[in-house]
């Protein structure tokens, strides 16, 4: 069964201390593997898709890097702002067509100033 | 350039009546998705639609549940004789249908129910 895991749940970090968070996979064939920011009480945000592993994206204080088995979002030098919860998600290639994306619980990051 | 929209973005019922949601999606988005997300929670995968025709369900959707896309534009889904546990974020998402592997989809604010 197609599956994903993120760790830690939650992580507190204080302004400026750099982290990373964890997806772990296992799916049918990978299509590819999605990160999205997501603040209290809205939807979902697009951040970043990776397809093959080795592929890193950037985008300001994030990147997001895969291999064959987990996904790791870095935050370098966070500012408060950055606190949200970061969801992980992949769409298999066993789901034949049709691009359902399979989400993770998700990580809850607090920065603290 | 308008994104995805949900209305309503709040909904209190109370047990045994029935809801629908609207979703506008992009307007050059051919695909539809419906996900419910619950507090702690990833969003789980509802259902799907390609223009107007559905083309997969959950096993999460019950026979309650009904999801419509008309002329492959909005979508609506229903929920009948709602239930406390059908308490929960439904989010719908858009995307283009892949010319290639890649497809990202983008996600509205959401309609947040409560069933009391």
């Amino acid at each position: 069964e197609d599956q994903v895991t993120q760790s830690p749940e939650a992580l507190r970090l204080q302004e400026g201390e750099s982290s990373s968070l964890n997806c772990s996979y296992t799916v049918s064939g990978l299509r590819g593997l999605f990160w999205y920011r997501q603040d209290p009480g809205k939807g979902p945000e697009f951040l970043f898709t990776l397809y093959s592993a080795g592929e890193e994206k950037e985008k300001e204080r994030l990147k997001a890097t895969l291999t064959k088995k987990e996904s790791f979002l870095h935050i370098t030098a966070p500012k408060p702002e950055d606190s949200a919860t970061y969801l992980c998600a992949v769409q298999a290639a066993g789901s034949g067509n049709t691009g359902k994306l399979i989400f993770g619980q998700g990580t809850t990051l607090q920065v603290k100033p | 350039d308008t994104g995805v929209s949900q209305n309503p973005r709040h909904k209190i019922t109370k047990r045994g009546q029935n809801v629908t949601f609207r979703c506008d999606p992009i307007s050059e988005h051919n695909r539809l998705y419906w996900y419910r997300q619950t507090l702690g929670q990833g969003p789980e995968f509802l259902t799907y639609f390609q223009n107007e025709a559905q083309l997969e369900k959950s096993r999460l959707l019950s026979d309650r549940f009904s999801a419509e896309r008309p002329k492959g534009s909005f979508s609506t889904l229903e929920i009948q004789r709602t239930e406390q546990g059908d308490s929960a974020m439904y989010l719908c998402a858009s995307s283009l249908a892949p010319r290639t592997t890649q497809e990202t989809q983008y996600f509205g604010p959401g309609t947040r129910l409560l069933v009391l």
